[in-house]
């Protein structure tokens, strides 16, 4: 099974970066590393996919170093709202969820 | 992106009981996913339900606690069987996402999950 390991949970102040940084030893070489947004009584949410070097989309950025065995969610400018669960997952056979990172944003 | 509904919400049910949830998605899919989240945890994959087959259980999950259906190709129900208070968690469906790179059971859209308290 896919393991991953992050921090348990991270606090932050509203207008601060948050880098939320997820370690995967055993990922393949045909992996993509996926992070999920989870915001109490809902259903994971899709926030980045890459698969090497950097990804950034409206919400975030993505980090890979070139062994892949590490990825860093960056998250610019948190607000109140970015208060939730942040999940790194990988596998290409079954999407295996690791303990996750809460992030709590402070005003 | 795919809209996913689940019925019901959330229910109260009596130990020894059986509730069947629903899981509606507004287009065809091929792969559906069932997951379990327990309160303040991860989120656990119970099975996996692709169309015209049998459901794949994960470790730890049997048919008979869990039976599931896949009718069609926008459609899934998951039974929780003969329900005990340890049975009180989150349960969530999902879709795989074909329109990213990763894989399709990479990137999946969730449901907004059932809430089942066993008393």
């Amino acid at each position: 099974l896919a393991k991953t390991t992050q921090p348990i949970s991270m606090d932050s102040y509203e207008g601060q970066e948050v880098n939320i940084t997820c370690s995967h030893n055993n990922i393949a070489t045909n992996d993509y590393i996926t992070w999920y947004q989870q915001f109490p009584s809902q259903g994971p949410r899709f926030i980045i996919q890459g698969y090497k070097t950097k990804v950034t989309n409206e919400v975030a950025s993505l980090f890979i170093p070139a062994d892949r065995k590490s990825s860093t969610l960056s998250l610019p400018r948190v607000s109140l709202s970015d208060t939730a669960v942040y999940y790194c997952t990988y596998n290409t056979d079954k999407l295996i969820f690791g303990t996750g990172t809460r992030l709590q944003v402070f005003p | 992106s795919a809209v996913i509904s689940q019925k019901p919400s959330r229910d109260i049910c009596q130990r020894g009981t059986s509730l069947t949830i629903q899981c509606q998605v507004d287009s065809q899919v091929t792969m559906m996913f069932w997951y379990r989240q327990q309160p303040g945890q991860s989120l656990t994959l119970i099975a996996t339900a692709n169309q015209g087959s049998e459901a794949t259980y994960e470790s730890g999950f049997v048919i008979d606690k869990f039976p599931i259906s896949r009718p069609n190709l926008t459609f899934s129900t998951l039974t929780v069987s003969n329900m005990s208070p340890e049975d009180s968690s989150i349960y969530l469906c999902s879709v795989e996402d074909l329109s990213l790179a990763g894989g399709s059971t990479d990137t999946q859209y969730f449901g907004p999950g059932t809430r089942l308290t066993v008393l």
